[in-house]
This record gives structure tokens, sequence and C-alpha cells, in this order.
């Protein structure tokens, strides 16, 4: 019954491949986002849908693409992968008059080589 | 545009000791203002929050109270446990349809 959840846990893959990572939340919410969080811990928003449509889009690179299939669902596709694309990735969802309180998924390590 | 700053770690203490992390922000209009925590190896999950000024946030022992005049929300807890070591996250929500995060904080407590 996880609220919240992201496949694969850990990714590791080699400079120039495509990969996605898969994003499921259960919890009825009607926005969903994408967070990179680097080496430092540090958290920057990427992108956040409400029910299938793209509502932030931040400046990161058009290699990363966001799909949204249902409003239960968010995945993050990246091409054409860089060393500077290593970080643990988080899925989050929030629902409708409350878009703060956020409930993250356990992220994904992505580790490029 | 909207910002936290939050004190920069690592934070260190014993079991039992009083526990403040500072933060302050910069926001135009009256934001929301949330603390984050980080356990190892897991996703960020809500500890408190406060909407507007003079309001307490509270949860699991700790607290923090929203200071419109110093622009502050500090979070203090007045005895810590080992199970509290974890990344603590300022944030703020502003309008924007984005919560802002501070860099995080991260805190030890040993026994």
């Amino acid at each position: 019954d996880t609220a919240v959840s992201q496949t694969p846990k850990y990714l590791v893959t080699q400079m120039g491949n495509d990969k996605s990572i898969k994003c499921e939340q259960n919890l009825g919410h009607d926005t969903m986002y994408w967070y990179k969080q680097d080496s430092k811990k540090f958290l920057k928003i990427m992108f956040s849908y409400n029910n299938k449509e793209l509502i932030i889009n931040e400046t990161v690179p058009n290699r990363f693409s966001p799909k949204s299939p249902d409003k239960a669902h968010l995945n993050l596709h990246i091409n054409s992968l860089e060393l500077g694309d290593s970080a643990v990735y988080f899925c989050a969802s929030s629902q409708a008059g409350a878009t703060y309180e956020q409930y993250f998924g356990p992220g994904t390590r992505l580790t490029v080589t | 545009g909207d910002s936290v700053t939050q004190m920069e770690g690592p934070v260190t203490l014993s079991e039992e000791a009083f526990l403040t992390i500072n933060c302050t922000y910069t926001a135009t209009g009256y934001p929301s203002l949330f603390w984050y925590v980080q356990y190892p190896g897991e996703g960020l999950q809500l500890l408190l929050k406060a909407t507007k000024a003079d309001d307490k946030g509270s949860n699991k022992g700790f607290e923090a109270t929203y200071r419109k005049e110093t622009t502050s929300f500090h979070l203090e807890k007045g005895s810590v446990q080992v199970s509290d070591s974890a990344v603590y996250f300022c944030a703020l929500g502003g309008g924007s349809e984005k919560l802002v995060f501070g860099k995080g904080t991260k805190l030890t407590v040993n026994p």
C-alpha cells in the first residue's frame, strides 16, 4: 500500500544511453512532480503535472521529457545521458488545495558512468 | 524571487540535547512555511507547517513558529533522539505553485 512508488530504485548506466524512471501514486492526488537532488542534498524541482497537464517546466535540458499517461502516473525519460545527470530523482504528489503538502517517493539513484 | 536560507550543517548532538535549526526566508506576499525531513535512504516527509504569521507548527516533539517580523521559521526540539538523525529542509510555498526548499541541514544524534 505504498503511497508514492518509483522504479527502479537504482539505475546505473553509461553516458549516451536513454533511460526511464517510472512513478505511480495511489493517493488520488491531482498533481505530480519530479525533483532532482544533487550530491549535496540540494533539491530542485524539474516538472509538475496537474491532471496530465504540464504546469511547471523548470530550466532543464530538453533531454529530459516527462510523460503522464494518467493522473496516477508520471514518468521521466532521459535521452543521451551525461555524467552530470547523476543524482537522486524524486517523484512527489499533492492533492488539490494542498499544493505544498507533498508526498515523496523513495527516490531513484541514477549513476551515469 | 522567493528564497529560503537554512543554517549550514552538519549538526551533531548528543541524545537528549536541545535542537535548533535556523531558517529565514525572503518572499513577496504571505507564504506558507514548512519543515520536511529526509531519513537516510528515503524520500522527504512533511514534518510540520504554518500558514500564517504567529502560527506554531508542531509534530513528533518538533516545533516551529512563523515569525513575520523576523522572516524566520526556526525548528526546535527539546530533547533529540538517535532516531531524529536525518536531513531537515525548510521550505516555502509562496503562490507560484512550487515549493522553494532550503539547502537542508544534516542532523546526527549520537547515543
